[in-house]
């Protein structure tokens, strides 16, 4: 199975501030059709998964902008800028390239 | 609206069965595929199963295969997962889940759940 490396664990962040994560696979994700399936979800406290970004970079309906994601390969970031109290959470990673689908272990966002 | 609405979970034996619903409403549930996604407690998120958009196609974890059947009835609208012989290590929480596209692909919309205890 393809393992996905988040890092950090924990990221405490200022609200208005910005935050960075990271997500690291085994293996390449790039499909043999030459698309790259890596998405990005929040689960906030209590709450079940929701999708941010869908295929590295592109923001599903009704996201905001402050949510960005990059990244190519086995390398891959999400940018939050300007946090507000509605984006703390846990952020998964997870990579449908390969067979099974596999999630990152998580990032918890929470206030400094 | 897109709505998932999870029922049948509780609290069972090892080595007993359950069976999981997902009722879907807000789009047209025979045009795409869905999955069975599980969260054990305070851990991170697994995928349990994916059936296609008409159910000629299913995927399992090799942890499930043999033991669950994941099923659907697109006249009803509606998502199932037949557990048997559980185990200790399949409580979760069960989130049914919705695919972007017609069959195996990321997760679009994810219902709230239902918790499934395996203990004696």
């Amino acid at each position: 199975d393809v393992v996905m490396t988040q890092t950090p664990v924990s990221l405490p962040v200022s609200l208005g501030g910005q935050a960075s994560i990271s997500c690291r696979s085994s293996q390449s994700l790039v499909h043999s059709n030459g698309n790259t399936y890596l998405h990005w979800y929040l689960q906030k406290p209590g709450q079940s998964p929701q999708l941010l970004i869908y295929r590295v970079s592109n923001r599903f309906s009704g996201v905001p902008d402050r949510f960005s994601g990059s990244g190519s390969g086995t390398d891959f970031t999400l940018k939050i800028s300007r946090v507000e109290p509605e984006d703390l959470g846990d952020y998964y990673c997870l990579q449908s390239t390969h067979f099974p689908l596999t999630f990152g272990s998580g990032t918890k966002l929470e206030i400094k | 609206e897109v709505q998932l609405v999870e029922s049948g979970g509780g609290l069972v034996q090892p080595g007993r069965s359950l069976k999981l619903s997902c009722a879907a409403s807000g789009f047209t549930f025979s045009n795409y595929g869905m999955a069975w996604v599980r969260q054990a407690p305070t851990k991170g998120l697994e995928w349990v199963a994916t059936i296609s958009y008409d159910g000629s196609s299913t995927y399992y974890r090799d942890s499930v295969k043999g033991r669950f059947t994941i099923s659907r009835d697109n006249a009803k609208s509606t998502l199932y997962l037949q557990m048997d012989s559980l185990r200790s290590e399949d409580t979760a929480t069960y989130y049914c889940a919705r695919h972007y596209y017609s069959s195996y692909s990321w997760f679009a919309y994810w219902g709230q759940g239902t918790l499934v205890t395996v203990s004696s």
